[in-house]
């Protein structure tokens, strides 16, 4: 069974700075991963997602990330933050499982404040 | 944004009551899936399914059932609610397949729950 693990709980930048939010999966193949986001009180929105291919995918507000197979990692990467981007960051994986069921296993969640 | 509704928007029930909530689709998707989302555990599988009268169950099952007739409605039932089931309640869809892998799970705005 796939799972997924973000090794921070909770991270604040500076507005302006960088950011690097963490990934790690398990699974026995290639996975799909996808990178969400939660704003208070909202549904999750898709980031971005990586299937196959290029390994650095683009996604939406300026998000980027990088499959790595040999760590089995996916961060989230922004270079520069914006205070709008404090939010809850849920990485994802899915995966086929016992034929055609296919599943979404998402990590815990990191939480991100934005300093002014 | 995806055609999702999720029905209550809020709901307060009293311990041993059963509870239904209902997701609708507009999508035609054949994928369904209900989440439980808690602080300090993210998004947790209950159970989904991968089309008409056919369902399994995700990592955290117990005490709910779920049902679906028709394409566009999922239901979920807790068959007798306990304070355990307070949460707030995710439907997501999603169409994904050997042929389709650009389908990731889209959200609705969520069910509060809260059991007393």
């Amino acid at each position: 069974a796939q799972s997924v693990t973000q090794p921070d709980i909770h991270i604040t930048v500076s507005e302006g700075a960088s950011l690097e939010l963490r990934c790690n999966y398990s699974y026995g193949a290639t996975p799909y991963l996808f990178w969400y986001v939660q704003s208070p009180g909202q549904g999750l929105q898709l980031l971005l997602k990586y299937f196959s291919g290029d390994t650095l995918v683009q996604g939406i507000k300026g998000f980027e990330a990088e499959f790595k197979r040999s760590q089995s990692s996916f961060n989230l990467r922004k270079p520069s933050v914006h205070w709008s981007d404090a939010a809850e960051y849920f990485c994802a994986v899915g995966a086929f499982s016992g034929g055609s069921n296919y599943k979404l296993t998402f990590g815990k969640g990191t939480l991100l404040t934005v300093n002014p | 944004d995806a055609g999702i509704t999720q029905s209550p928007r809020h709901k307060v029930t009293e311990t041993g009551t059963p509870v239904t909530l209902r997701c609708h689709q507009t999508e035609n998707h054949r994928y369904m899936y209900w989440y439980r989302q808690d602080p300090g555990h993210g998004l947790r599988l209950i159970h989904y399914s991968y089309g008409v009268k056919d369902t399994d169950k995700g990592e955290v099952s117990d005490g709910y059932s779920v049902s679906r007739s028709k394409t566009e409605d999922f239901l979920l039932t807790l068959e007798s609610a306990t304070s355990s089931q307070t949460s707030v309640y995710f439907c997501a869809i999603s169409e994904p397949g050997w042929g389709s892998y650009n389908s990731p799970l889209h959200f609705g705005n969520g069910t509060r729950l809260t059991v007393t």
